[in-house]
């Protein structure tokens, strides 16, 4: 099993770009997540996914959207990218299952918007 | 803001030693869980406790919680230096409906010299 995979790794972008994160797994989860991640903040949830076709708002949404069309992918999408943006961006996962909780995450991807 | 906060932000020992971490955290909880950042990569979940158990063993860490104080603690016995790491609590509120949410504290980073 790959896991949690996330493309790309690397990206630079000029303020007004805009880009898609991809974000794959190979766990059968239900629950997808997207967080970001800057320095002294921790992580901090963006959106997230119950489910194929559902998705929901986080902590900090404004500026992004996402899509779960199908299971397995959960997209992170930047319409105007803003400096404010630059940051590491974290994709997880996890089972249906309140008992345990645990989310797997991606390798993260690093973006700076210039 | 943030629902868990560790202490310390920073923490270094030398290999051998143990170290301790601590978390607090504002609200009602199911769950609380650490996980672990080594530099430039993912989360890794290490244990998770849930609110009516006080004390949970995994190799060389234990977890403590007090419900009553909303805190929590992680010791690493017999520290080593690949143990350097960022460390992270996660609380799933009950405040949320939906499983599988957590809030991530800001983390304490862990520096083990040889």
């Amino acid at each position: 099993n790959a896991g949690v995979t996330q493309t790309p790794k690397f990206r630079v972008l000029k303020t007004g770009q805009s880009m898609t994160l991809l974000c794959a797994q190979d766990m059968n989860h239900e629950y997808m997540y997207w967080y970001r991640q800057d320095p002294g903040m921790g992580l901090r949830l963006i959106h997230y996914s119950v489910g194929e076709g559902t998705t929901a708002k986080g902590e900090v949404p404004d500026g992004y959207n996402v899509s779960r069309l199908k299971k397995q992918n959960f997209l992170l999408g930047l319409e105007s990218a803003a400096p404010s943006q630059t940051s590491v961006y974290f994709c997880a996962s996890s089972y249906l299952d309140r008992v345990t909780d645990t989310q797997y995450f991606g390798p993260g991807t690093r973006l700076t918007v210039l | 803001s943030q629902q868990g906060e560790e202490d310390p932000q920073a923490l270094s020992i030398q290999e051998g030693e143990n170290a301790t971490m601590n978390c607090s955290y504002k609200t009602s909880i199911n769950n609380l869980q650490w996980y672990r950042q080594n530099s430039g990569r993912g989360l890794v979940h290490l244990i998770l406790i849930r609110s009516n158990e006080r004390e949970k063993h995994s190799g060389r860490l234990r977890v403590t919680l007090d419900t009553s104080k909303k805190s929590s603690s992680l010791l690493i016995t017999a520290s080593r230096a690949a143990d350097t790491a960022s460390y992270f609590c996660a609380t799933d509120a009950t405040i949320y409906n939906q499983g599988g949410k957590l809030i991530f504290g800001q983390g304490t980073e862990l520096s083990v010299k040889p």
